[in-house]
């Protein structure tokens, strides 16, 4: 069965304190890795695609990468506004869209 | 470009009624999904539209269904509302296979 697992579950971080986010799959034939933030109350906003071993991509404070197994989303100097839940998904089932979701990692950061 | 769009925001329902959400995806999009969002299971696909047919199915039981139109819109139906159907219910629209899927801000569904 197709799994994603992120970790850690919650991460709290003073502000300026660098981390990294985990996110490890068992999918078979991996089409695609997305992450996702998600704000309290609101629908998942999309930041990243992964495709292959050794890809990276990065979006102001946030890198993300992958390898065969797992991937990554580095947080470098977070500020309060990057509070928030991080979803990682992939398509699975061999679907090219359904995709699962990890249960995501709840990151605050302090001023 | 508009976003994905739901409606309504949130409904509140009592116990064996049914309920109906709408979703509008980007223009362009023809793919829909519909996924469920709870504390403890966290986001569980439901169901994908494709050009008005369901391609993908997830494993909640028969109560849970749902349409596409010639504009790809959807809708999706809950018959039979139990308490645990209170969650967020989510849609989201893509343009190719294995591309991002981009979300609406979802519908809240209290059951009471």
């Amino acid at each position: 069965e197709d799994q994603v697992t992120q970790s850690p579950e919650a991460l709290r971080l003073q502000e300026g304190e660098s981390s990294s986010l985990n996110c490890s799959y068992t999918v078979s034939g991996l089409r695609g890795l997305f992450w996702y933030r998600q704000d309290p109350g609101k629908g998942p906003e999309f930041l990243f695609t992964l495709y292959s071993a050794g890809e990276e991509k990065e979006k102001e404070r946030l890198k993300a990468t992958l390898t065969k197994k797992e991937s990554f989303l580095h947080i470098t100097a977070p500020k309060p506004e990057d509070s928030a839940t991080y979803l990682c998904a992939a398509p699975s089932g061999g679907s090219n869209y359904k995709l699962t979701f990890g249960k995501g990692t709840l990151l605050t950061v302090n001023p | 470009k508009a976003g994905v769009t739901q409606t309504p925001r949130y409904l509140i329902k009592t116990r064996g009624q049914q309920v109906t959400l709408s979703c509008s995806p980007i223009s362009g999009h023809r793919s829909v999904s519909w996924y469920q969002q709870t504390p403890g299971q966290g986001l569980q696909f439901l169901f994908e539209y494709f050009s008005e047919t369901q391609r993908n199915k997830g494993n909640f039981p028969g109560r849970f269904s749902g349409r596409q139109f010639s504009n790809s819109r959807s809708e999706m139906n809950v018959s039979t509302l139990e308490l645990g159907d209170s969650a967020l219910y989510l849609c989201a629209s893509s343009s190719k296979p294995d591309t991002e899927a981009f979300f609406g801000q979802g519908t809240r569904l209290t059951v009471v």
